[in-house]
Formats: structure tokens, sequence, C-alpha cells
């Protein structure tokens, strides 16, 4: 199992600007995905991270948008860039390494934007 | 492309009764895994219970079943003397096996309210 620490749990931003999401993972981890969440709804893949390449992105989702950062096996980061109120949803980073293993997941962070 | 299905948006259960969540998914291939997560309003999504798609035998947890038939691609839920703990969104997904690169498929949830 894997235990993974998400933060901010939650910001309230400025249309415009951008947030970071950190995600730490108490074990190296082959894989990192990012999700997205919006209100009432499930979770929608932004991207997969791998370390030492360049994210892979969903479609409908850029990188000049939600750049990516997955500087070693147990850390990645998630830009939200010049956020505007549609960006409000939970983020959830989720690791993964083994063969059909289950996804774990961090707690969230739950940005609005206003 | 693999998709799940839940066509259940909500479902509502009394105290200590029994209830079940359904799920379907499609895919082409043989091997996989699929998950059934609870997500309670900490939005903390936990692991209930998994299934591998090579073994018959249905998965348990306690008080958490499946009911597996991979002919009709179909994976519900039985939770048995629900508990006020219980009331979340529920999400099935799945995973391939080929890599341990794939990403986990989730459906659209069902959120199970537990009656005092």
């Amino acid at each position: 199992s894997a235990v993974i620490s998400q933060k901010p749990s939650r910001d309230i931003c400025q249309r415009g600007t951008s947030l970071t999401i950190q995600c730490q993972v108490d074990s190296q981890v082959t894989m990192m995905f990012w999700y997205r969440q919006q209100p009432g709804q499930s979770l929608t893949l932004i991207a997969t991270a791998n370390q030492g390449s360049e994210a892979t992105y969903e479609s409908g989702f850029v990188i000049d948008k939600f750049p990516i950062s997955r500087p070693n096996l147990t850390f990645s980061t998630l830009t939200v860039s010049n956020m505007s109120p549609e960006d409000s949803s939970i983020y959830l980073c989720s690791a993964g390494g083994w063969v059909g293993t289950e996804a774990f997941f961090g707690q969230g962070t739950r940005l609005t934007v206003v | 492309a693999q998709t799940v299905t839940q066509s259940q948006p909500e479902m509502s259960v009394q105290e200590a009764e029994t209830v079940t969540l359904s799920c379907t998914y499609d895919t082409s291939e043989s091997d996989y895994y699929l998950f059934w997560y609870k997500q309670p309003p900490s939005r903390q999504m936990i692991l209930v219970i998994r299934q591998e798609a090579y073994k018959q035998q249905n998965a348990t947890e306690n008080r958490f079943s499946v009911n597996f038939q991979k002919a009709a691609k179909s994976f519900s839920l039985k939770i048995s003397d629900s508990q006020l703990g219980d009331a979340a969104m529920y999400f099935c997904a799945y995973r391939s096996s080929k890599t341990s690169y794939d990403k986990v498929i989730f459906g659209p949830g069902t959120s199970l309210s537990v009656i005092p």
C-alpha cells in the first residue's frame, strides 16, 4: 500500500492566478495520476506522470493549462494555470506502480475560483 | 476503450438492511481488475473491495461482497447489515492488467444514503 499526502486541502483563488498542488507518496511509485472531480461528478483523469518524462495528457487537457512536474519517484505537482471559475473542482492525485493493484489516493484539494 | 457504467445515481437503504449497487463495464480484454471505491464527504477515496477477473470466486470483505459475472460484464456490490457510516458515494472502477501504467477508469458513481 501507499500513503499519499496532498496539499493544500483547500484553497480559494482569484481568477487569472495559478495554484500548485503537491502530492507526496511514502514509497517509490512508478506512475502518478492526477484527476479532477467536478461537484457531484465522477473522477476524470487529467494526466499520467512518469518520473523522468513528460506527463501524458488526456483528451481535453493541455500542458499549458495543467503543467505537471515529477522530479522523483515519490513526488509530483499539478499546477492549475490562469484559473477561471470553471476550474473550481476537487483535484486528486493517485499513485500506482504494480500491475493490477488498486490506486491509492491523496485527500484531494478543493479549489474554488472567484 | 473501456467504459464503466453505474445505472443507479442514488440509492437508499434502511440501517441494518442489505443493499446492492450495480455496475457494468465494457472491455475487450480478458485479464483486468475491478474495484469498488467509497468516497465519504471527507473526499478521501477508500478502497472497499477488489476482484481479479481471472478468479471465479467472488471477493468478500466483511460486510461487503461482490457478484462478479464475467460473461455478462457485471460487477455488483452487496452491502450487508448497512451502517450509518456506509453513507457515501460509491464508484465502480476498472483497471487493465497489461502493465503497471494503466489508469483506473471510474464509473459515474452511486450516492448511497442510509436511513436510521
